[in-house]
């Protein structure tokens, strides 16, 4: 079966700090796909990024990165020089592969609030 | 930048109400979802939805919920005989062919059964 597990329930930072989030899956699948979302106060779903099982080439855009290690089943994500705006709920999520379409469901952890102060 | 439009942001309803939760996807779309958030707690998968029929659901989505896309354009979760644990947020979502983006989510409906 699968299953995000996010360790980290609540995370505090102070303005410009650098913040990892960590995430850890579990799939018995060789096709999958992993994501982050942020939610801020507001409620929205936010798209972060995508991840292909078989891309392990780690990313990064702009003030974010994220480091996938199929080795560990880990898919970190890390906020350098965090701001006041990165304030928000921060999900991992991982899909399946389904046959007629890309996407299966989508397995959520179960969120990091991270609050940074000023 | 394509939106997926979810209406009414909140909804309060008695117990044991019918409520209809909708929802517009992304125009070309193909595949639509409904996830729902208890407060403070995961984001949890109810039903995809693919070729105007249901290809997948979780054991949450029993014989209260159904869901129905009306016309080209709207996508509708139905509960039945809401019961106060149905209180959450309700997220529809949409997806192309590729999905590269995951899915598109909308705002949410906020319900509350009281």
């Amino acid at each position: 079966a699968q299953k995000v597990t996010q360790a980290q329930t609540e995370i505090s930072v102070v303005e410009k700090e650098d913040v990892t989030l960590d995430c850890v899956y579990e799939t018995r699948d060789t096709t999958y796909y992993l994501f982050w979302y942020k939610q801020p106060p507001s409620g929205e779903l936010v798209f972060l990024i995508r991840r292909n099982s078989f891309d392990e080439q780690n990313e990064i855009s702009g003030r974010y990165s994220w480091n996938f290690q199929k080795s560990t089943s880990s898919f970190n994500f890390t906020i350098t020089a965090s701001q006041v705006v990165d304030s928000a709920v921060y999900f991992c999520a991982l899909s399946e592969a389904r046959r007629g379409s890309t996407l299966g469901r989508l397995y959520f952890g179960r969120g990091t609030q991270l609050t940074v102060w000023p | 930048e394509p939106e997926v439009t979810q209406t009414p942001s909140h909804q309060v309803t008695q117990m044991g109400q019918e409520v209809i939760l909708r929802c517009v996807p992304i125009s070309n779309h193909l595949y639509f979802y409904w996830y729902r958030q208890i407060l403070g707690q995961k984001v949890e998968f109810l039903v995809s939805f693919y070729n105007n029929e249901i290809s997948e659901k979780s054991e949450i989505f029993d014989d209260q919920f159904s869901v129905e896309r009306p016309d080209g354009s709207n996508f509708t979760l139905k509960i039945r005989s809401t019961k106060l644990e149905d209180s959450a947020m309700y997220f529809c979502a949409s997806s192309g062919e590729d999905g590269y983006y995951g899915y598109t989510f909308g705002s949410g409906t906020r319900l509350t059964v009281v």
